[in-house]
């Protein structure tokens, strides 16, 4: 049981480059999330999804796309990365509490 | 939606004293409030979580309470140790909606 696992661990982007963040379970939850987590911020939510083919925006989805590709696949797309985007990306899925992926550590130049 | 305070934003006590961490949430429909640890670099973890027909709950060293009138709930960490240094994140969940976290307590443990 791997739990909630992403890919990759960590990214360098140059400012306009586009790249897709991985992220499955295997809990058989229905439930999955992507937080981004900044220096004194907290963890704020980006998008996530209710149910297979469901996906509904958190409290900061501008400049995000996702796709609920099945049960287990939630991923995370940057289509033009900015610097504002350099944060530490958590994907997460839930069944009673939430379970946390290990991060995906995005550095944007 | 949910509004999640947490206070305070950092706290620092002597080893083998005791730290309280508090939480206020403002929709009466939240019904679960899970609290996460997280240690430097690492994700946050579940440590200990209470639904809203509970009013205490205790697992060893910690304990969460909750006051629904009042719309807060608090952690409590007994007998403080080194190892317990870390960001303490509460949450308060909606069923079938999110959950939302507050912004963090950076607890330090001074030995």
């Amino acid at each position: 049981n791997a739990g909630v696992t992403q890919t990759p661990k960590f990214q360098v982007l140059k400012t306009g480059q586009s790249m897709t963040l991985q992220c499955a379970q295997d809990m058989n939850h229905n439930s999955m999330y992507w937080y981004r987590q900044d220096p004194g911020m907290g963890l704020r939510l980006i998008y996530y999804s209710a149910s297979e083919g469901t996906t509904d925006k958190g409290e900061v989805p501008n400049g995000y796309n996702v796709s609920r590709l099945n049960k287990r696949e939630f991923s995370l797309r940057l289509e033009s990365a900015a610097p504002s985007q350099t944060s530490v990306y958590f994907c997460a899925s839930s069944d009673t509490g939430v379970d946390f992926g290990p991060g995906t550590r995005l550095t944007v130049t | 939606g949910e509004n999640v305070e947490q206070h305070p934003s950092t706290l620092s006590v002597q080893e083998g004293d005791s730290a309280v961490i508090k939480c206020t949430y403002s929709d009466s429909a939240s019904n679960y409030f899970p609290w996460y640890k997280q240690e430097l670099g690492k994700r946050p973890q579940l440590i200990i979580d209470i639904r809203s027909n509970v009013g205490e709950k205790k697992d060893q060293r910690i304990a969460v309470t909750l006051n629904k009138t009042a719309k807060h709930f608090s952690l409590h960490i007994t007998e403080t140790q080194p190892e317990d240094s870390a960001v303490y994140f509460c949450a308060a969940y909606i069923t079938g909606n999110q959950f939302y976290f507050g912004t963090g307590t950076s607890l330090t443990v001074i030995p």
